[in-house]
């Protein structure tokens, strides 16, 4: 383990579905991100969190919500994905927005159907 | 803004000879480029990094180099093995908040 937990590991959820990604970390780290990992792209910055507060949103579309209630947890909430939404969905943590390295999570396997 | 590329995609090596994977960064003014390896079933693991004030890093069979100049920096992993075997992405990123760019990933095999 790295110190940053996400779950479920696997997610299948059909196109009217609501469902949430969660992700925790105990690193006393103060920024959280959301990364989108999809075959043959680089990863793709979705969110950024810094002391609970969103600092970025990355062109990303609406039926993505992501949440953060404490320093510590961070939410990704979906409703009505479309099928090319499935991919790996990677959570990090950095002691804060100026630190260089990364801590990630194992990720959220989703599958939109 | 900034794009790396990264070669090769897919790389394939004996157990015991080296692996080099190149990337390249478009903007100057980037200054850390970290090296994340992911394993199957896992997320990307930080295991080295360099910055534009050195032009080599080593840490045990892997090293990183930096030319600045040319804009380029390498990945060298020395006595491959078989545990090596996993996808590496280079980054590039620039002082202060700034978002990392990532590299499209190389898959490494290593044969015993």
């Amino acid at each position: 383990e790295t110190g940053v937990t996400q779950t479920p590991r696997h997610l299948v959820m059909g196109m009217t579905n609501k469902k949430s990604l969660k992700c925790e970390q105990h690193l006393g780290h103060n920024a959280m991100y959301w990364y989108k990992q999809s075959a043959k792209k680089p990863l793709e910055l979705m969110f950024v969190y810094s002391l609970e507060e969103r600092v970025e949103n990355n062109s990303v579309p609406s039926r993505f919500s992501p949440e953060c209630p404490n320093s510590s947890h961070l939410f990704l909430h979906l409703h009505t994905l479309q099928p090319e939404d499935s991919a790996l969905y990677l959570c990090a943590s950095s002691q804060d927005l100026t630190a260089d390295g990364y801590t990630f999570g194992s990720g959220t396997r989703l599958t939109v159907v | 803004g900034e794009n790396v590329e990264q070669h090769p995609s897919t790389l394939s090596v004996q157990e015991g000879d080296s692996a080099v994977i190149k990337c390249t960064y478009s903007d100057s003014a980037s200054n850390y480029f970290p090296w994340y390896k992911q394993e199957l079933g896992k997320g990307p693991q930080l295991i080295i990094d360099i910055r534009s004030n050195v032009g080599e890093k080593k840490d045990q069979r892997i090293a990183v180099t930096l030319n600045k100049t040319a804009k380029h920096f390498s990945l060298h992993i020395t006595e491959t093995q078989p545990e090596d075997s996993a996808v590496y992405f280079c980054a590039a990123s620039k002082p202060g908040y700034q978002k990392v760019t990532f590299g499209t990933g190389t898959k490494l095999q290593v044969i015993p």
